[in-house]
């Protein structure tokens, strides 16, 4: 069973650039969730899908972030405009639901802001 | 509002020797899952285990064992015999039933040969 695939796995911008990841989630899984993990912290949810709605945006920074699920499969995640404290590791998973499940995650996104 | 402390930030042993990290959670619900996962060096978040509030059964998996305690909300991993390659950054999870996975910090444990 393929697992859950991110790209690409490395990013370098400048400050004010804008930015984009794409995460396609394990085949069948209607949850996907975005997670951003800072150097030395543990992961912290961005936004949650179910299908192609959004669950849980509560933490998403949406003056700059935006997140879509196309026709609740792939999903992207865009940065516009980075700040030097986005540097993170972008983390995108996936699970049957979104209840008790355990998440799935991709080997994510290293961003670097500059 | 739900939360997870590890308390451990880094642990270093010698190969061979058992090590146990601790997990602390905070919850209102009575209906929850605990998880641990493993951050090996190349980043990806390795699931382990997970466990639900109903079950307080203490599992082993090989090296791997998990001790649930409700009295104590305490998950905690010990590795048995720990090898080089379970140098990771090992991270406990709690989700309330239909609600967000939410982390602790993650401890960091390295394994000498």
């Amino acid at each position: 069973e393929a697992g859950v695939a991110q790209s690409p796995r490395y990013k370098i911008i400048e400050k004010r650039q804008s930015v984009a990841f794409w995460c396609n989630p394990i085949s069948g899984h209607a949850t996907l969730y975005w997670y951003q993990q800072i150097l030395g912290q543990g992961p912290k949810l961005l936004i949650q899908f179910q299908n192609n709605g959004v669950v849980d945006d509560s933490q998403l920074p949406k003056d700059r972030f935006s997140a879509e699920r196309l026709k609740g499969v792939d999903s992207t995640l865009k940065i516009q405009p980075a700040k030097l404290e986005d540097s993170a590791v972008y983390l995108c998973a996936s699970s049957l639901d979104p209840g008790r499940a355990e998440a799935f995650f991709g080997q994510g996104t290293r961003l670097t802001v500059v | 509002a739900q939360k997870v402390t590890q308390a451990q930030t880094e642990i270093s042993v010698v190969e061979k020797e058992d090590v146990t990290l601790d997990c602390v959670y905070e919850t209102r619900d009575t209906t929850y899952y605990l998880f641990w996962y493993k951050q090996p060096p190349s980043g990806e978040l390795v699931f382990l285990i997970r466990r639900n509030s109903f079950d307080e059964q203490n599992e082993i998996s090989g090296r791997y064992s998990w001790n649930f305690q409700k009295s104590t909300s305490s998950f905690n991993f010990t590795i048995t015999a720990s090898q080089v390659v379970d140098s990771a950054v090992y991270f406990c999870a709690l989700r309330e039933y239909g609600n967000k996975l939410v982390f602790g910090a993650g401890t960091i444990l390295r394994v000498k040969s």
